[in-house]
């Protein structure tokens, strides 16, 4: 069966810090993987998305993750947070499910920006 | 604007009372979900649909129905709502063979509250 665990319920950073939310999935072939992004009050929004071809992967709003085979990692990066990040970040990982492309969604991160 | 559109957005119910949730969506999506977001608990599925006229349970489907009559549409009936069915719901929809290409895009969700 296929998971996730976002090991970090709560975060907070200092805007213009660097930030790093973690991810790790459990899965018996190559994954597809994901990271939305929800605002309060709002769906989620897709920030990136990985399935194959290089490990690195850019997102919208500057965000960027990396695919460790080797860890079952699919962190999320950003160099500089700004005020707008603040945000709640679910990671989640897919796969073929008897025709049907199985996703399951972390428990979210929620990341808290200080001035 | 294209998109997936819910409705209602807020509704309080009684216990034991009945209503249907309408999702919607204008970009041709062949595969449609419903999840619950309950807090620590993340996202997850009580049923989806890989076309019209055809639905299927997902991990939580025990005291929700689903119908999609239209290709567009895809409803959520509470029979019998319970206080266990208070949640924040979201529809999500997605091409058919290319969730893992595109991801899904969420509704803004439906704040559900079982007195």
């Amino acid at each position: 069966a296929q998971s996730v665990t976002q090991p970090d319920i709560h975060i907070t950073v200092s805007e213009g810090a660097s930030l790093e939310l973690r991810c790790n999935y459990s899965y018996g072939a190559t994954p597809y993987l994901f990271w939305y992004v929800q605002s309060p009050g709002q769906g989620l929004q897709l920030l990136l998305k990985y399935f194959s071809g290089d490990t690195l992967v850019q997102g919208i709003k500057g965000f960027e993750a990396e695919f460790k085979r080797s860890q079952s990692s699919f962190n999320l990066r950003k160099p500089s947070v700004h005020w707008s990040d603040a945000a709640e970040y679910f990671c989640a990982v897919g796969g073929n499910s008897g025709g049907y492309q199985k996703v399951t969604f972390g428990t979210g991160t929620k990341l808290q920006v200080i001035p | 604007n294209a998109g997936v559109t819910q409705t209602p957005k807020f509704r309080v119910l009684k216990t034991g009372q009945s209503m249907t949730l309408l999702c919607a969506q204008d970009m041709n999506h062949e595969y449609m979900y419903w999840y619950r977001q309950d807090p620590g608990m993340g996202l997850r599925l009580i049923h989806y649909s890989v076309g019209e006229g055809t639905t299927a349970k997902g991990e939580v489907p025990d005291g929700y129905n689903v119908s999609r009559l239209k290709k567009q549409n895809f409803l959520l009936g509470l029979e019998s709502a319970a206080p266990s069915q208070t949640s924040v719901y979201f529809c999500a929809s997605s091409y058919r063979p290319g969730a893992k290409y595109y991801g899904y895009t969420f509704g803004s969700g439906t704040r559900l509250t079982v007195v």
